[in-house]
């Protein structure tokens, strides 16, 4: 009964690495997004993608780039880490017809000194 | 654009205290709103929902009325425990804008025995 699946957990870079979030859904689902968190923010869409093959820029895009490897797999790549994407970052999942719930994964902490 | 206010935390009860979060939003048209509840170390879980006007959404003794007049949601629950101890979100989905959800700044409530 996995669900979301996100990998890393936690996970610290130096500024200017890069590294890809790993997510996957079990569900069946069409729909995919990547969220990252912040204190006193709440959750801030980056991308997402509505369909295998197709993605689409959230309100905060910029320095991501994302993949939709296939109906089960959404990655999220920072080419360059800066300190300002030290955040906690969620991939959610869900139907397409519409009030259809989002189910999140656990979340990966990421830490850029 | 599409945004939501929720009043920020934390708010600290005693077991069996009344709970109140109030959640209010800007969105043109009719959006679905939803509450989500995050635990420690854990991704978002909805809650509830409500996706027309004068709806009340209601889970695990946790309600919530759709007020189209007052374009709010606020969260209710008539005694709290120990266990509901956890970040509180309120969120809207855009009418026919498929699932995406746009979040309020999350509300920690604590809930001392």
């Amino acid at each position: 009964n996995a669900g979301v699946t996100q990998t890393p957990k936690f996970q610290v870079l130096k500024t200017g690495q890069s590294m890809t979030l790993q997510c996957a859904q079990d569900m069946n689902h069409n729909s995919m997004y990547w969220y990252r968190q912040d204190p006193g923010m709440g959750l801030r869409l980056i991308y997402y993608s509505a369909s295998e093959g197709t993605t689409d820029k959230g309100e905060v895009p910029n320095g991501y780039n994302v993949s939709r490897l296939n109906k089960r797999e959404f990655s999220l790549r920072l080419e360059s880490a800066a300190p300002s994407q030290t955040s906690v970052y969620f991939c959610a999942s869900s139907g397409n017809r519409d009030n259809q719930p989002q189910h999140f994964g656990d979340g990966t902490r990421l830490s850029i000194l | 654009g599409d945004s939501v206010t929720q009043m920020e935390g934390p708010v600290t009860l005693s077991e069996e205290a009344f709970l109140t979060i109030n959640c209010t939003y800007t969105a043109t048209g009719y959006p679905s709103l939803f509450w989500y509840v995050q635990y420690p170390g854990e991704g978002l879980q909805l809650l509830l929902k409500a996706t027309k006007a004068d709806d009340k959404g209601s889970n695990k003794g946790f309600e919530a009325t759709y007020r189209k007049e007052t374009t709010s949601f606020h969260l209710e629950k008539g005694s709290v425990q120990v266990s509901d101890s956890a970040v509180y979100f309120c969120a809207l989905s855009p009418q026919a804008a498929g699932n995406k959800l746009t979040f309020g700044g999350g509300t920690r409530v604590l809930v001392k025995p």
